[in-house]
């Protein structure tokens, strides 16, 4: 079974719109990674979280982890077509030195 | 940061082959991970590869099929072995920043295994 459970799968949203991607573990967390993936092509890193509550923003993209470090969210404001991708949560679990990954959210944004 | 380079960067391989994908690290890492990305899927950790001592993998994966060398601290390869069009993947190999912990990650190799 999957460790880290991401939602929605896809997702198409009108350029402009608001969307939050959202990523769910069975298990403590010692660090939650946020990645970008253009199609075809290698990940791009946005944000590291690791601090139960903490919230990073950067430019329209802002990611949350909840008090528990079980769960976190990944929020676009105003989504461009350059945002279009796969986004993958990414974590190491708390005592394994071992990261895993998310199942991927494919977003589209329409232009 | 770390600059990983890994070799090649894509290959087309016959069924029943094996391929080596080598991972050069600009610096001196502890752990290197292997991880494979199945078309439209996100990816999935292979094996945990320390320098001096046997890789260790994860549920599905053995040595047998994907045998791994680290012998040194910059340095690993993956091998995949007699190889199936099931075999046809994304491998990328990662290392994690001393200080940051952010895991840094390669271009990729892409098989396709005909």
């Amino acid at each position: 079974s999957q460790e880290l459970e991401q939602s929605p799968q896809s997702l198409i949203v009108q350029e402009g719109k608001n969307l939050t991607i959202n990523c769910t573990s069975s298990k403590t967390l010692y660090g939650l990674y946020w990645y970008k993936q253009k199609y075809g092509e290698g990940l791009i890193f946005l944000m590291m979280l690791q601090k139960g509550g903490e919230e990073k923003s950067h430019e329209k993209i802002t990611a949350k982890l909840d008090e528990k470090k079980q769960q976190s969210s990944l929020h676009i404001t105003a989504s461009q077509p350059s945002h279009a991708g796969i986004y993958l949560c990414g974590a190491e679990l708390a005592g394994t030195y071992k990261y895993i990954f998310g199942t991927g959210t494919r977003l589209k944004v329409l232009a | 940061s770390a600059v990983i380079s890994q070799k090649p960067s894509r290959d087309i391989c016959q069924r029943g082959t094996s391929l080596t994908i080598q991972c050069q690290v600009d610096s001196q890492v502890t752990m290197m991970f292997w991880y494979r990305q199945q078309p439209g899927q996100s990816l999935t950790l292979i094996a945990t590869a320390n320098q001096g001592s046997e890789a260790t993998y994860e549920s599905g994966f053995v040595i047998d099929k994907f045998p791994i060398s680290r012998p040194n601290l910059t340095f690993s390869t993956l091998t995949v072995s007699n190889m199936s069009p099931e075999d046809s993947s994304i491998y990328l190999c990662s290392v994690a920043g001393v200080n940051t912990g952010e895991l840094f990650f390669g271009e990729g190799s892409r098989l396709t295994v005909l």
